[in-house]
């Protein structure tokens, strides 16, 4: 079964350390999304690709936040510096046209812990 | 603004049928996604649904209603694996999914 990798699953860090997540998607899907879960806020959205490029980053605090994709292969999302606040399950989620009918696909995630 | 509701939780008994709601306001509408999601697991997809009516599959059936902003997803002969939360999801402009709330169903015996 094609899936989305994401890495690292999991990641501890202290506050102010820069943190980078990385997120391949399945070959040939052209949209790419980023989501941050927390119990208090659910899915919430940060930035969303298409064709690598970006179309949407307004849910991102811009300030610490930056969201890339270097190719097509590859998206990052990188927190510097980070905070306590941060901590959470981001996910990455992926689809190819006409993506509807089988929905976007998440990876695994990657469960944040800032001390 | 963008709003999507759903209840917060609610419980069922194995063996019978629950339907969970969804209400959204958005800006943009190209169609309606449903999402399982397990503790400690990663979303995965159950349905979408573009026109108005009911699309059933297996046990899971989703319903739309485009003019009252309305969708519920039914699911019948719950099993106790059934237990999960539900996300409802709209495909806004510019394909932007947005996500609701979810709602944690728990199945009991």
């Amino acid at each position: 079964d094609a899936r989305v990798t994401q890495t690292p699953r999991h990641k501890v860090t202290e506050m102010g350390q820069e943190v980078t997540m990385r997120c391949q998607p399945i070959l040939g899907h052209n949209t790419v999304f980023w989501y941050r879960q927390t119990m208090m806020q659910g899915l919430e959205l940060l930035a969303y690709f298409r064709n690598r490029a970006p179309l949407d980053d307004s849910g991102m605090p811009k300030d610490r936040f930056s969201a890339e994709m270097p190719d097509a292969t590859l998206a990052t999302l990188k927190i510097q510096p980070s905070e306590p606040r941060d901590s959470a399950v981001y996910f990455c989620a992926s689809g190819g046209p006409g993506q509807g009918a089988t929905g976007y696909t998440f990876g695994s995630g990657t469960r944040l812990t800032v001390v | 603004g963008q709003n999507i509701d759903q209840p917060t939780e609610m419980t069922a008994t194995e063996g019978a049928i629950v339907q969970i709601n969804c209400t959204y306001q958005t800006s943009g509408f190209n169609g309606l996604f449903w999402y399982q999601q397990h503790a400690g697991e990663a979303p995965t997809f159950l349905s979408y649904n573009v026109l108005d009516g009911l699309e059933e599959k297996g046990r899971f059936s989703s319903f739309l209603s485009r003019s009252k902003g309305y969708s519920y997803l039914l699911l019948k002969e719950l099993q106790m694996k059934d237990s999960a939360s539900y996300l409802c999801a709209v495909d806004s402009s510019a394909s932007k999914i947005i996500f609701g709330s979810g709602t944690r169903l728990s199945i009991r015996p």
